[in-house]
């Protein structure tokens, strides 16, 4: 039972334009979602995050925008470098006594060409 | 300021054998979580500790894994009996409080776990 899944396995994009990750949920009950960033042979990095009281969320040049309608969220990433170059997963927490849990997608491949 | 650190980076071991997994949290962090992470997959919750309490382990296998985070030392991850299966990278994440779903996990650097 897959609750948050990022259906797209890669994405390639030309340096200095957008990079878009998209994200889908069907458990209507999380009320937090996380944006990390993984390279190859280490733990993943925190990026961005969003409450479910929120529809936007912007830190320098990521954005993260929650559709709760829909149950879509999704990354944006402008102006795109070689450096972003990464996993990225989203997760989704829970609220109540749940608590702490993450549940993750299976994570996009970003390749930023220069 | 440290982060999450985790030890062994690697670890190699036999069928049958014993894993054991460390896990020291960032500074000032009381919860720990740990994850798991199968080849082509995304991470999958193990199970959520704070100081000498298992709060939430509803992602631990049956058998042969347990984990605790006693009142001094680091997190440890127990496999007993590893099997093949078993080869995938552990995560560790810390947080410094949990309240209204607001609080960031930070992990650490993982160990992979190679059962031959």
């Amino acid at each position: 039972d897959q609750q948050v899944k990022q259906n797209s396995p890669s994405l390639s994009v030309q340096e200095g334009r957008i990079s878009i990750l998209n994200c889908d949920y069907t458990n209507s009950m999380f009320d937090y979602f996380l944006w990390y960033k993984k390279y190859p042979a280490e733990g993943p990095t925190f990026l961005i995050s969003i409450s479910s009281i929120k529809d936007k969320n912007e830190d320098g040049r990521f954005t993260v925008f929650l559709n709760k309608s829909a149950k879509h969220l999704s990354l944006h990433i402008v102006p795109s470098q070689p450096g972003d170059s990464a996993v990225y997963f989203c997760a989704a927490s829970l609220g109540g006594t749940s608590y702490g849990k993450l549940t993750f997608g299976q994570g996009t491949i970003l390749t930023v060409h220069p | 300021n440290a982060g999450v650190m985790q030890n062994p980076r690697h670890l190699v071991r036999r069928r049958g054998q014993e894993a054991r997994l460390r896990c020291s949290p960032m500074k000032g962090h009381s919860h720990v979580y740990w994850y798991r992470q199968l080849p082509e997959e995304g991470l999958k919750f193990m199970v959520y500790l704070q100081k000498e309490n298992i709060i939430d382990e509803s992602g631990m296998p049956k058998e042969r894994f347990s984990a605790e985070f006693p009142k001094e030392g680091p997190s440890i991850l127990r496999i007993q009996q590893v099997v093949r299966g078993d080869s995938a990278a552990y995560f560790c994440a810390s947080s410094p409080s949990v309240g209204q779903g607001t609080d960031t996990q930070y992990f650490g650097p993982g160990t992979r776990l190679t059962v031959l």
